[in-house]
């Protein structure tokens, strides 16, 4: 089964502080994305990071950075100077050329002040 | 841009009743769109993928008379619940995805159906 699995349900970090999401996943396809999503309180999807699977060097956005190990398939999420902001669900996810994404179960993220 | 919208945001209706949802993509054309269902504090479960001009293809378990899904134009999915009961409350998120786009999806602010 093509699956993504995060094993961390709840985290918690410091404000100023840095924390790192594990995420893992399987797949068969051989040209996919990963992404990593953000879920706040409101609801509302918010895009994070994405990373190109052929791609080696690892992306980064602002406070975010991906650790991505092909081999390993994992795919994990650093955010640097965690704000109270950061606080939400976050959700790891591949994809496919349809569109169509697999989720992970999510990790709960509190920035405590 | 890559704007996706929702109406309503949330709904209540009473057991029995259909409840349609509305899903548009306000800035480009969507080839395809997906419908999630969401408990809270859990992941999105995938209901269905849809693609303009062509019948809904429904996940293992969805049943189909029961979420009517249509995509009639580029920019416009709408998601019925018939005959809604209670355990069908939950919360309703639609995504949209163009080619070109890396495969990412661009997701609504979601509906939230109460059913009483």
């Amino acid at each position: 089964a093509q699956t993504v699995t995060q094993s961390q349900p709840e985290m918690s970090v410091q404000e100023a502080e840095t924390v790192t999401l594990s995420c893992t996943y399987d797949t068969s396809e051989s040209n996919y994305y990963l992404f990593w999503y953000k879920q706040p309180p409101s609801r509302q999807m918010i895009l994070v990071i994405r990373q190109e699977a052929y791609k080696q060097q690892n992306a980064t956005e602002n406070r975010f950075s991906v650790n991505f190990q092909k081999a390993a398939k994992s795919f994990s999420l650093k955010i640097s100077d965690s704000q109270l902001g950061d606080t939400a669900m976050y959700f790891c996810a591949w994809g496919t050329n349809a569109g169509k994404s697999t989720f992970g179960d999510g990790t709960t993220l509190t920035v405590k002040p | 841009g890559a704007v996706v919208s929702q109406h309503p945001s949330w709904v209540i209706c009473k057991s029995g009743t259909s409840v349609k949802i509305e899903c548009r993509s306000l800035d480009f054309q969507a080839t395809t769109m997906f419908w999630y269902r969401q408990f809270p504090k859990q992941s999105l479960m995938l209901m269905a993928t849809s693609n303009e001009g062509s019948k809904a293809t429904y996940e293992q378990g969805v049943e189909k008379d029961k979420f009517l899904i249509n995509h009639a134009s580029l920019t416009l999915s709408t998601l019925t619940v018939t005959s809604a009961h209670p355990e069908d409350s939950s919360f309703y998120i639609c995504s949209a995805s163009f080619q070109g786009t890396a495969y990412e999806q661009y997701f609504g602010p979601g509906t939230r159906l109460t059913v009483t």
